[in-house]
């Protein structure tokens, strides 16, 4: 396994535009999450799935963001008329569920986005 | 509310340095998860290391060492004879779920090491 992969690697957009990025998880990894990241700042939580299911959503994901895991596979995240204030790295991570301690998160490399 | 605090925003050593990177948390919860992850000027975010709150052993691996103390609720991070492979971002982070979800970073400390 490569490991969680992201596509795509940047994306400038315009304001108003919307834009999809894609997150193939570890294939072994029964839950996946996205998180933001912006300048100088530690990730933030917007959503997670276990599987197919998405159980939890940030109050940080407005009506313009939805994400999806069809076949608990890979994951989509979709930003609709897109706002400067969406510029940031956005993470994918991908995870087992476990108590030892080398359970943690794997990331992708993330989608950094530049709405001008 | 869950909340980490990473007071260091910057610290610059000299490479065989040994540096610690603070981090103090807080949660209501009586379970819950402690985590470390590097993040170097490539970008990707690394995990280092996770401990439960129910575990207070200190780990130490290699050059690194994590000493958890619930009594000041800080988790801290040394790098022991510190190189220049060593410059990162760290950050700290909390999670009062077992798989880890929803997950709260600190803002991160990043590590200078000079040759």
């Amino acid at each position: 396994d490569t490991g969680v992969s992201q596509d795509p690697r940047h994306k400038i957009t315009k304001r108003g535009q919307n834009v999809t990025f894609r997150c193939d998880p570890i294939s072994e990894h029964n839950r996946l999450y996205w998180y933001r990241q912006t300048l100088g700042q530690g990730p933030e939580f917007l959503t997670y799935f276990q599987n197919e299911a998405q159980l939890e959503k940030s109050r940080l994901l407005s009506d313009r963001f939805s994400a999806e895991r069809p076949k608990g596979s890979f994951s989509t995240l979709e930003i609709q008329r897109t706002e400067q204030g969406d510029s940031a790295m956005y993470l994918c991570a991908s995870s087992l569920i476990g108590v030892g301690p080398n359970y943690g998160y794997t990331f992708g490399s993330g989608t950094r986005l530049t709405v001008v | 509310a869950q909340k980490v605090t990473q007071a260091q925003t910057e610290i610059s050593v000299v490479e065989k340095e040994d540096v610690t990177l603070d981090c103090v948390y807080e949660t209501r919860d009586t379970t819950y998860y402690l985590f470390w992850y590097k993040q170097p000027p490539s970008g990707e975010l690394v995990f280092l290391i996770r401990r439960n709150s129910f575990d207070e052993q200190n780990e130490i691996s290699g050059r690194y060492s994590w000493n958890f103390q619930k009594s000041t609720s800080s988790f801290n991070f040394t790098i022991t004879a510190s190189q220049v492979v060593d410059s990162a971002v760290y950050f700290c982070a909390l999670s009062e779920d077992t798989g880890g979800f929803k997950t709260i970073f600190g803002a991160g400390t990043r590590l200078f090491v000079k040759a």
